[in-house]
């Protein structure tokens, strides 16, 4: 059973609008949430991150919101840009065990 | 430049036949792990190492080994491969401490198909 699932497996915006990526966790012992980017024929790099005594952070044209008694976080993007185009994984953290990710979401921003 | 390098990128073997990627760090982190990515799956931990000679098991290690001789390396094994383990392997490491947890830098990955 999967404890961290993106429901989504595609999206598409225009470029400049917002994009909204979603993640919904199970497990309530999650404490730590990360948002990963992933570009063809490349690792995974680190995009942003919160702690679940957190309900939003912010860096530059990323944000992502936790809603812990809705087990849900997203991942916004405002503007979205072209080079935004990857896919988006949705990981979870408890104490210092593995990171659990969800199955991620393919952003395709059109220019 | 701070990385993770994975060795090979791309390897096509037959059933049964050894085969090791290696995995090696320059940043002197303690934590390392493998994972690999499977289509509707997202990535699933196989192995991680929270420092030298300390191993242990994640979600998924049936059919893998690990070794931890050195900090900067942590190849992967697989004994005898079989076509399940057609997969792309990421190694990651990360500077995890006791109270807190930083993100992990990952490498470019390894496609391997077994044959």
């Amino acid at each position: 059973d999967q404890q961290v699932k993106q429901n989504s497996p595609s999206l598409s915006v225009q470029e400049g609008r917002i994009s909204i990526l979603n993640c919904d966790y199970t497990n309530s012992m999650f404490d730590y949430f990360l948002w990963y980017k992933k570009y063809p024929a490349e690792g995974p790099t680190f995009l942003i991150s919160i702690s679940s005594i957190k309900d939003k952070n912010e860096d530059g044209r990323f944000t992502v919101f936790l809603n812990k008694s809705a087990k849900h976080l997203s991942l916004h993007i405002v503007p979205s840009q072209p080079g935004d185009s990857a896919v988006y994984f949705c990981a979870a953290n408890m104490g210092r065990r593995a990171l659990t990710f969800g199955s991620g979401t393919r952003l395709q921003v059109q220019p | 430049e701070a990385q993770v390098t994975q060795n090979p990128r791309y390897l096509i073997t037959v059933t049964g036949k050894k085969l090791t990627v290696t995995c090696s760090q320059n940043m002197n982190h303690e934590y390392m792990s493998w994972y690999r990515q499977d289509p509707g799956l997202g990535l699933r931990q196989i192995y991680y190492s929270m420092n030298v000679e300390v191993t242990d098991k994640g979600d998924v290690p049936e059919g893998y080994k690990v070794s931890r001789k050195e900090k900067r390396n942590f190849p992967l094994i697989l004994e005898s491969p079989s076509p399940n383990q057609t997969s792309l392997y990421f190694c990651a490491s990360s500077d995890r401490d006791r109270l807190s947890y930083t993100e992990a830098f990952f490498g470019q990955g390894t496609r391997l198909t077994v044959v």
